[in-house]
């Protein structure tokens, strides 16, 4: 298995622009999580969703951000309007519906607003 | 709410000698996980150790060992024979185990120097 794969690795973009986050989790995992990395912050869960469902949105920052996952092989995390505060490294990670189950991370996408 | 605390922003160790982490946590839980996640600067999240809370006995993974001291919630990660392949951010983290959904939460992390 490839892994938790994100797409892209780096992403730069102007203040005001829409931004698309994409990850595709490992087959036969029902749990997916994405979280933003900061240095302010640390790892904060933005959300996570378990078959396809979202269940805890608590930690989306704002309306300008949203969180889809149409099946159970992807997922996009989406910035309308894009902020420099946004800037940060967003990690997607998936995991089987084990309790104690280990989450699988994705390599994260670097975000820049300009 | 459940939290976590990394109390050591930056540790470092000469290479081959051991070092400690610590890690805090405060739940009502009495069900729940703890992790250790290493990021290297490749920023790949990789899992080096966990155990459940209702294990006593305190896990271990070849070179990396935890002290899990449930009545004090101290959960510190123990690196014996350091290598420099082991310089990274280290994340403890915490899951609620009564529920298949429930989310990790993590430290603030510490930063591993190894010096050699």
């Amino acid at each position: 298995d490839a892994g938790v794969i994100q797409s892209p690795r780096h992403e730069v973009t102007e203040m005001g622009q829409e931004v698309t986050l994409r990850c595709k989790p490992i087959s036969g995992h029902n749990s997916l999580f994405w979280y933003r990395q900061t240095m302010m912050r640390g790892l904060e869960l933005l959300i996570y969703f378990n078959n396809n469902v979202p269940i805890d949105d608590s930690g989306m920052p704002e309306d300008r951000f949203s969180a889809k996952m149409p099946n159970a092989s992807f997922s996009t995390l989406k910035i309308q309007p894009s902020e420099p505060r946004d800037s940060a490294v967003y990690f997607c990670a998936s995991r089987s519906g084990a309790r104690g189950e280990k989450l699988f991370f994705g390599s994260g996408t670097q975000l820049s607003v300009l | 709410a459940q939290t976590v605390t990394q109390s050591q922003p930056e540790m470092s160790v000469q290479e081959a000698e051991t070092v400690t982490l610590s890690c805090t946590y405060d739940t009502s839980e009495s069900d729940y996980y703890l992790f250790w996640y290493k990021q290297p600067p490749s920023r790949q999240m990789i899992l080096v150790i966990r155990q459940e809370a209702y294990k006593q006995q305190n896990a271990t993974e070849n070179r990396f060992s935890v002290n899990f001291q449930k009545a004090a919630k101290s959960f510190s990660l123990k690196i014996s024979d350091s290598q420099l392949g082991d310089a990274a951010m280290y994340f403890c983290a915490y899951k609620r185990g009564s529920s298949n959904t429930g989310k990790l939460i993590f430290g603030q992390g510490t930063t591993l120097q190894v010096k050699p």
